[in-house]
């Protein structure tokens, strides 16, 4: 089944604690991109990449690192996550650069920083 | 910078009726894509309709059509047949050309379904 998967889903963490959130997708998409969710705020994007070693900010990268190491994988680390990084983030991957193309969202992962 | 606004935080409709939700965007430039998205409760985001700038002709998928007006910078959402299914959040979405993977957010409406 073709899919994006994000782990873990839930995620309780404190002040400081470096944490990875894990993204994987299988069909071989070169786009990926991370997002965030607030209420009344949207979805804002923090980092996308467009192929292996290519990456880019979006309009909220502060306290996050991505790196795309791998086609399939894209992984958003907080080296020292805080209680304003508390939010629901989404992974995203889409097939070629055209606009036609659909991005594929994750399930989720929801996020408390204490 | 560009912006994308949906001013309707919440809107309400009947089931089998009509609804349209609003989505102004602000951008100099001449080509780009705009896209509506659907949440459920189950927090999966969906597409529901894609327009690229250059094609005139309003996009349609089944029950949902889009009107838009791109000289106004207007690209609203109209869904025909309201089901109970379409409660949901709505975002609408801006995507710049080519050479860029960068997606601009509306803050979403949130429709809900009446029986």
């Amino acid at each position: 089944e073709a899919q994006v998967t994000q782990n873990p889903r839930y995620l309780i963490t404190v002040t400081g604690k470096k944490l990875t959130v894990t993204c994987s997708q299988n069909m071989n998409h070169e786009y990926m991109s991370w997002y965030r969710q607030d209420p009344g705020l949207g979805l804002r994007q923090i980092y996308y990449s467009m192929n292996v070693e290519v990456t880019d900010k979006g309009d909220v990268p502060e306290g996050y690192k991505v790196s795309r190491k791998e086609k399939r994988n894209f992984p958003l680390i907080l080296e020292s996550p805080s209680p304003n990084q508390t939010s629901l983030y989404f992974c995203a991957s889409s097939l070629v650069i055209s606009g036609r193309a659909p991005q594929f969202f994750g399930p989720g992962t929801r996020l408390t920083v204490l | 910078a560009q912006t994308v606004t949906q001013s309707q935080p919440e809107m309400s409709v009947q089931e089998a009726e009509t609804v349209t939700l609003s989505c102004t965007y602000d951008t100099s430039e001449s080509d780009y894509y705009l896209f509506w998205y659907k949440q459920p409760p189950s927090r999966q985001m969906i597409l529901v309709i894609r327009q690229e700038a250059y094609k005139q002709q309003n996009a349609t998928e089944n029950r949902f059509s889009v009107n838009f007006q791109k000289a106004a910078k207007s690209f609203s959402l109209k869904i025909s047949d309201s089901q109970l299914g379409d409660a949901a959040m709505y975002f609408c979405a801006y995507r710049f050309t080519s050479g860029t993977y960068k997606y601009i957010f509306g803050t979403g409406t949130r429709l809900k379904v009446l029986a």
